[in-house]
């Protein structure tokens, strides 16, 4: 019954990598969001979409850009890691058909390590 | 701005008992709703209870319980009869209905239900 997917549960790269992390959702939502979960910050957001093509900045956008080609698929990408972003990173999506009643859908998050 | 404030970072509660978790939030807006969500130890964020401002009536879901104080701006969450399951990170968040919808969370507090 999973319907955000997140193709990795962890990761880790090295300084200076190109990071893509992947979401997948079959809801036919949409709007997505990347999170970014650290402790004592609770969830900010980075990036969000609410149509194929369209992006948006979040509060924390700087280090990270994102790409939707597909309505069911939103890329987060860190173009050249940084240990400070080292984290978890929650991707979401909710309908404009059922929103705000039913909340976000969220994914089970990629831990990411940059060493 | 929009604040969400969570004042307890961590909590515990023996099983069968009831506890309660403090949230207080700050917006300017007049329509808005609040949630808890919970996160699982290692498993995605599901939505627990949600409250449409406009309605005074506390909502309820089974053993989970809100305490709405509109004037006072406060929504506190209570767990009655606690399980293990209720084991989690539990995130309050702000959303209001005006502008791109975006939500504003808590810090988390971090509940373990002791057996």
């Amino acid at each position: 019954d999973v319907k955000v997917t997140q193709s990795s549960r962890y990761l880790v790269k090295r300084t200076g990598e190109k990071v893509f992390l992947e979401c997948v959702q079959d809801m036919d939502h949409e709007n997505m969001f990347w999170y970014r979960q650290d402790p004592g910050l609770g969830l900010r957001l980075i990036y969000f979409s609410y149509d194929v093509k369209m992006k948006e900045k979040g509060d924390i956008p700087e280090g990270y850009s994102v790409s939707r080609e597909k309505k069911e698929r939103f890329s987060l990408i860190l173009e050249s890691a940084s240990t400070n972003q080292t984290s978890m990173y929650l991707c979401a999506s909710r309908s404009d058909r059922e929103f705000p009643s039913y909340g976000y859908t969220f994914g089970s998050g990629t831990r990411l390590t940059v060493v | 701005a929009q604040t969400v404030t969570q004042s307890q970072p961590e909590m515990s509660v023996q099983e069968a008992e009831t506890v309660t978790l403090s949230c207080t939030y700050d917006t300017s807006e007049n329509n808005y709703y609040l949630f808890w969500y919970k996160q699982p130890p290692s498993r995605q964020m599901i939505l627990v209870i949600r409250q449409e401002a406009y309605k005074q009536q506390n909502a309820t879901e089974n053993r989970f319980s809100v305490n709405f104080q509109k004037a006072a701006k406060s929504f506190s969450l209570k767990i009655s009869d606690s399980q293990l399951g209720d084991t989690a990170m539990y995130f309050c968040a702000c959303l209001t209905t005006s502008g791109t919808y975006k939500y504003i969370f808590g810090t988390g507090t971090r509940l373990k239900v002791l057996a």
